[in-house]
Parts: structure tokens; sequence; C-alpha cells
């Protein structure tokens, strides 16, 4: 079956890096997506892609079956829910969503 | 640039009513268009998605119904709605295809509250 896994919840504290782990058993998906979703409102892409990349304080690793999400210097601002999907012609396939708990 | 309304933002209706909620992406032609709902404390659940007007795929068995009546509209309807339909509904588009690379874009969501 068509899955994306990733952790229900993952605390940090202020200004340190916070990885939110992915991994999924979608045939033939090659590509991974990461949201970050604050309730009520429109999720918002942050990195994609099938290589490791970078946007801003965003970070992806990448592997084959399984994708890391690192948030740099993480902030009060950043609790939210942050989901992983991958996708399988053209169809995205979410994870349950990461809540991130930020420590003052 | 491309932008994809969602209306209305909030609506609570009796149970047995019907439901007629709307999405619009502007600035792009044949997107692809999909509906979701998260239910409260969950993941988010791809209900309906479409390649084209007319061309309506549905992932779960459910109370709804999606329909595209134009290339750019997206309607997702219930003849009569149960507790269980609360939630909050996303309508999200992407380029046109089965190209895996494509992201996403979702709209602001309509918060739905049966009672």
């Amino acid at each position: 079956k068509d899955q994306v896994f990733q952790p229900s919840t993952v605390a940090s504290s202020e200004g340190a890096v916070v990885e939110i782990f992915c991994n999924h058993s979608v045939s033939n998906a090659y590509n991974f997506f990461w949201y970050l979703h604050f309730p009520g409102c429109a999720p918002r892409l942050l990195v994609k892609g099938s290589k490791p990349s970078q946007q801003g304080r965003y970070n992806m690793t990448y592997e084959r079956f399984s994708s890391s999400l690192l948030i740099l210097q993480v902030r009060e601002a950043d609790a939210a829910v942050y989901y992983c999907a991958c996708s399988n012609t053209g169809k995205l396939i979410f994870g349950q969503g990461t809540t991130l708990q930020v420590k003052p | 640039s491309q932008t994809i309304h969602q209306w209305p933002a909030t609506l609570v209706q009796p149970v047995g009513s019907p439901l007629s909620l709307e999405c619009t992406v502007e600035g792009t032609s044949n997107p692809n268009l999909y509906w979701y709902r998260q239910a409260a404390g969950r993941g988010l659940q791809l209900l309906f998605y479409s390649v084209g007007i007319g061309q309506i795929s549905s992932e779960v068995p459910q109370n709804l119904s999606a329909s595209r009546p134009q290339d750019r509209q997206f309607i997702l309807s219930s003849k009569k709605l149960l507790l269980s339909d609360s939630g909050f509904y996303l309508c999200a588009w992407s380029v046109a295809g089965t190209n895996s690379n494509q992201p996403q874009h979702f709209g602001d969501g309509t918060r739905l509250s049966i009672l």
C-alpha cells in the first residue's frame, strides 16, 4: 500500500536545529515535498525534490525512500504542522503530519 | 501569477442540510485540481482529484461528491451532511500532467462545522 510515514510530534528548543524524518512505501515515487501548515491556513511548500536541497532555514536530505527536513535556528514561530509528501503520477500522498513543539 | 480562491472561509451547517464549497484558480489553464479534508487531529486526506472538465476521481467512499463544470472551477458538494463531515477542507491545484516533480498549491481552506 502507498503510504508516507512521519512522527506525530517532534520537540525542540529555540535556536536549535530540528530534524523531522519521513519515509515512504509509495511505488514509483522519487520526489519528496515538505509543507508547512498553520491550522486554519493554506499549507505552504517549503522545499521539494529528488536530491538534497535548501531554501533559507529549511534543508531537505534525500534518500530513495526517506527524507528529513532540517529547520535551522528554530524559533517559537516555527511551531506548526509539517507535512511530508511523495508524488505518484501527479498525485501527492501525504503523511499524517508532524507537530513541531518549540520550547523557549 | 497563479492564485487559488476558496469560499466560504467558515461554514456552520445543520445535520442533513446540503453543502456546496467552491474553488477557483486563476492564471493557469487546465490545472489538476484536488479536494482534501483535514479532520480534527488528523492529516490531509485526499477526497477527489480532477485532470480536466467533467473528469473526477474519488479517493475514498463518502457522503460527498465533486464536480468540475469549468476548467478552473472545482466544487465540493453533499446532498445531506453528516456530523462526520465536519473538518477543514482544502482545495489545491497543480500544473497539468503527471509529472511527479510538480507541487500542489493550496487555498486558504474552509472550516466546516456540522451541528
